[in-house]
């Protein structure tokens, strides 16, 4: 079936230091959307990249989707403690008629004052 | 009611012992979906529905069963609770006719004796 990775599972970072996270599909995707989940809250949806090789830009974050629309990266310009946390890419999935998400396993971002 | 609310926050429970968990959106979105969290594997979904009335089953349904007798709420059912299901749950909405975003509940963390 449909698969969704995200690499690395953790990143320790000091704080000002960048950070990616990357996503790989197993199939073609329509979209790709981004969530971000702190500690102990629940995922809080970031953005939506639709086009073939589309860069959005959200303050220090830029979202990338890529050519193929099979992979996806987030990358956080000089982090800051705010962004501690689990971000997670998610696919679509139509199977079965019915639209549904496929989440990346996460990458855990974590900063060092 | 703002958004989506779950309950309880967390439970403890004994193997063996049925439980419902809530979920209400007051946000009239057409699509709703259970998942649950466990460390490294991300979000994987239990259930679905895409409208009042029907639903269907995600990556990992058996255990668990859901409704879906009007469009705000959606509450999942553990018939027989096991340890394996210990985990945090994540109920969240969508409106499928628009950009497709979902928004996540506050969670339930379940402990399963």
């Amino acid at each position: 079936g449909q698969q969704v990775m995200q690499i690395p599972q953790y990143q320790h970072v000091q704080e000002g230091e960048d950070f990616t996270t990357y996503c790989n599909s197993s199939t073609t995707l329509s979209n790709i959307q981004w969530y971000k989940q702190r500690p102990g809250g629940h995922p809080v949806f970031l953005i939506q990249l639709v086009k073939s090789g589309e860069v959005k830009k959200q303050k220090r974050l830029t979202f990338q989707f890529g050519e193929a629309k099979k992979n996806s990266s987030l990358h956080i310009t000089a982090t800051q403690t705010t962004d501690v946390g689990t971000y997670f890419c998610a696919g679509p999935n139509y199977m079965d008629s019915s639209y549904k998400l496929i989440f990346g396993s996460g990458t855990r971002l974590l900063v060092r004052p | 009611i703002a958004g989506i609310t779950q309950a309880p926050t967390s439970q403890i429970l004994a193997a063996g012992r049925r439980m419902t968990l809530r979920c209400t959106q007051d946000m009239r979105h057409n699509a709703m979906y259970w998942y649950r969290q466990d460390l490294g594997l991300g979000l994987r979904l239990i259930h679905y529905s895409n409208t009042a009335g029907t639903t269907g089953k995600g990556e990992v349904p058996d255990g668990y069963s859901v409704s879906r007798a009007n469009t705000d709420d959606f509450p999942l059912t553990l018939a027989s609770a096991v340890p394996s299901q210990t985990s945090v749950y994540f109920c969240a909405s969508s409106d499928t006719s628009k950009r497709n975003e979902q928004f996540f509940g506050p969670g339930t963390r379940l402990t399963v004796l």
